[in-house]
């Protein structure tokens, strides 16, 4: 079946690392992402991973691919204000471009 | 180059009634996936159209179905609105839907209201 799976809520000090965690079902996704979205925006893409690749580091995020746990991580390295949104974790299903997410999660940055 | 939009981006409908949500994918786009969002909870997908034509569909009954026009434009049309179908539309865009990566662009969406 298709279920993805995230912790609902994550508290951190500004400065400090974050990492979101995230399961999924589906062992022929060929592709996994992470998107932000803001009070009351649409989903923006931070970052994928290919899923025969472990790790991806762009700028402040890595993503961190356990392919035999099925289990994906993202890492925000010197969490800011600006980053406090939710956060969700999606696999792509079906021959198709279709999107499967999980709940999200909400980073809240505090001082 | 324009990206996503969406329009209304606000509606409040009653039980019973229908609706049409409007989506322009972005340019050189020919890919539209249209996604509900319930209160707190993800994204779920309801189909998406390639060139025209259906090319997927989720867990939605048949009162939502879908156009996309020759210059892929799309609508989604819900009939016989339910109090359930209160959520936030999402449209997304994207050229193609093969297994190589294709990106979906996300517009802002439009927050339906059934009262």
């Amino acid at each position: 079946g298709e279920d993805v799976e995230q912790s609902l809520f994550l508290s951190v000090r500004e400065g400090d690392s974050s990492v979101i965690n995230c399961t999924y079902t589906d062992s022929s996704s060929t592709y996994l992402y992470w998107y932000k979205q803001e009070p009351g925006a649409g989903l923006q893409l931070l970052t994928y991973i290919f899923s025969n690749m472990d790790m991806k580091q762009d700028q402040r995020l890595t993503v961190l691919l356990n392919k035999k746990d099925k289990h994906l991580s993202l890492r925000i390295a010197d969490t800011q204000t600006g980053d406090s949104a939710i956060y969700f974790c999606a696999e792509r299903g079906g021959g198709y471009n279709k999107l499967i997410f999980g709940a999200g999660t909400r980073l809240a940055v505090h001082p | 180059e324009t990206g996503v939009t969406q329009s209304p981006t606000h509606l409040i409908k009653t039980r019973g009634q229908q609706v049409t949500l409007r989506c322009s994918s972005q340019s050189g786009h020919n890919t539209v996936s249209w996604y509900q969002q319930a209160l707190g909870q993800g994204p779920q997908f309801i189909f998406q159209y390639y060139r025209e034509e259906e090319n997927g569909r989720g867990n939605f009954p048949p009162r939502f179905s879908g156009l996309q026009f020759p210059n892929y434009s799309s609508e989604l049309n819900v009939n016989a609105l339910e109090l359930d179908d209160s959520a936030l539309y999402l449209c997304a865009s994207s050229f193609g839907f093969s297994s190589s990566y294709n990106e979906q662009f996300f517009g802002p969406g439009t927050r339906l209201t059934v009262l």
